[in-house]
């Protein structure tokens, strides 16, 4: 089964919303790592959060850490049309020292 | 320009063929991965490599082959055991093999078997 569950599937918002992608993981991590991911593209490496960390921001990035939870959320403030895409968390919760990819949310930020 | 190129980006192969993906990175990264995605899947992970001269597999590694001559090449060779070998494969690299670590993907191959 999946380490990695994003919730919802996908999600439709119109430009200048925000959007907030979440992350379910069934073991204890290290690590978590949100990835994204244009339609037909290889994956791009949005931020990583440590398992001591509760909240990190990158631009218009912020992720959250619930460890209590098992439970990573992504927000996307003030979205563009260009953040149209599927975005992925990653964990190394099944195996050391290797990735395990949830399902993915897509996500359409429409005009 | 450092980056991982991955070639062909489409191709088509018959059933009972043996066909290789390409996979090349200059980032003179040490770790290799070769994923598989499904239509409204996440990666599943074939095989990877923490070195050269040593792969190891991953999570579905039956039908697939690998190699790791060069450090900068670790290509994949999709064989006729794979029974559904129809996907969209990505290769990755990090700077070494630790979880903490960022992937770099290359553009993927869209694998169709007619």
């Amino acid at each position: 089964s999946q380490q990695g569950e994003e919730d919802p599937q996908a999600l439709s918002i119109q430009e200048g919303e925000n959007a907030t992608m979440n992350c379910s993981y069934k073991t204890s991590i290290n690590n978590l790592q949100w990835y994204r991911q244009n339609s037909g593209r290889g994956l791009v490496h949005l931020i990583l959060i440590r398992s001591n960390e509760r909240e990190k921001h990158s631009g218009r990035l912020r992720v959250t850490l619930d460890t209590s939870k098992k439970s990573s959320s992504l927000l996307i403030t003030a979205s563009r049309a260009a953040d149209t895409a599927s975005y992925f968390c990653a964990t190394d919760a099944a195996r050391a020292n290797k990735l395990t990819f949830g399902t993915g949310t897509q996500l359409k930020v429409e005009l | 320009d450092g980056g991982i190129t991955q070639s062909p980006k489409y191709l088509f192969r018959k059933e009972g063929q043996n066909v290789t993906l390409s996979c090349e990175q200059n980032l003179n990264h040490d770790a290799m991965y070769w994923y598989r995605q499904d239509p409204g899947q996440g990666l599943r992970l074939i095989y990877y490599s923490q070195i050269v001269n040593d792969f190891q597999k991953g999570d579905i590694a039956e039908g697939y082959s690998v190699s790791r001559e060069k450090k900068e090449s670790f290509p994949l060779t999709v064989t006729s055991a794979q029974k559904n070998p129809t996907a969209f494969y990505l290769c990755a690299s990090s700077i070494a093999l630790a979880a903490y670590n960022e992937q770099f993907f290359g553009p993927g191959t869209r694998l169709t078997v007619l």
